[in-house]
């Protein structure tokens, strides 16, 4: 069983709908965690960490749950822009940090 | 943007030949990573380095060995490549010790191993 685990999509949605990533993970020791952006050939970039309380950065809405291990990104009012694969990540704690999912692909179409 | 490159971007070579990847910051970051992509995978950590000479292997290390004689420098040496070792290669950058802290990311380095 992977260490995170999220559903490759690809997700085809129009532009202005609201989409839903999700995201487990084994480890139950794990401290801290985020979503990352990826565009086609490049290189991640942080979208945002997640917290247990929920945070909001605009149009996008992270959520952890701890008990069911389980992290969220919502996205509203999708833009064409928003096209990417985004990926879940899981900090262990300690030196050797990150473990990435494998990624969702979001493709917002016109 | 955080001041990371790589070098070379892209690359071709054979099996059975040494090849040596370069990433060099000027954040003056303390912990440097190397990670490989490929389909399916996700990222994976080959190496990191938490200081000077100071580097630990990751969840993908066989086939691979590192250096960090300077801050700003992050060498992975592919001593012997094979095809197995056709990815995209990331090298990342951290201020703090993997402990909640973004990790930046540089623009890759696109390997084919024939």
């Amino acid at each position: 069983r992977k260490e995170v685990e999220q559903d490759p999509g690809p997700f085809n949605v129009p532009e202005g709908a609201t989409v839903a990533f999700n995201c487990t993970y084994s480890n139950s020791a794990s401290q801290s965690f985020f979503w990352y952006r990826q565009d086609c050939r490049k290189e991640p970039k942080l979208l945002m960490s997640v917290y247990s309380s929920g945070n909001e950065d605009g149009r996008f809405t992270a959520q952890l749950n701890r008990a069911s291990q389980y992290i969220s990104l919502l996205i509203r009012d999708s833009k064409l822009s928003d096209s990417a694969t985004y990926l879940c990540v899981v900090n262990r704690g300690g030196r050797r940090a990150l473990t990435f999912g494998s990624g969702t692909r979001l493709q917002v179409q016109p | 943007d955080a001041g990371i490159t790589q070098s070379p971007r892209h690359k071709v070579t054979e099996t059975g030949t040494p090849v040596t990847l370069r990433c060099h910051q000027t954040e003056n970051h303390r912990y440097m990573y190397w990670y490989r992509q490929d389909p399916g995978h996700g990222l994976r950590l080959i190496h990191y380095s938490y200081g000077v000479k100071d580097t630990d292997k990751g969840e993908v290390s066989d086939g691979y060995s590192v250096s960090r004689s300077k801050t700003e420098d992050f060498l992975l040496t592919l001593e012997s490549a094979t095809s197995s070792q056709t990815s995209v290669y990331f090298c990342a950058i951290s201020d703090v010790s993997g402990l909640a802290d973004t990790q930046y990311f540089g623009p890759g380095t696109r390997l084919t191993v024939l």
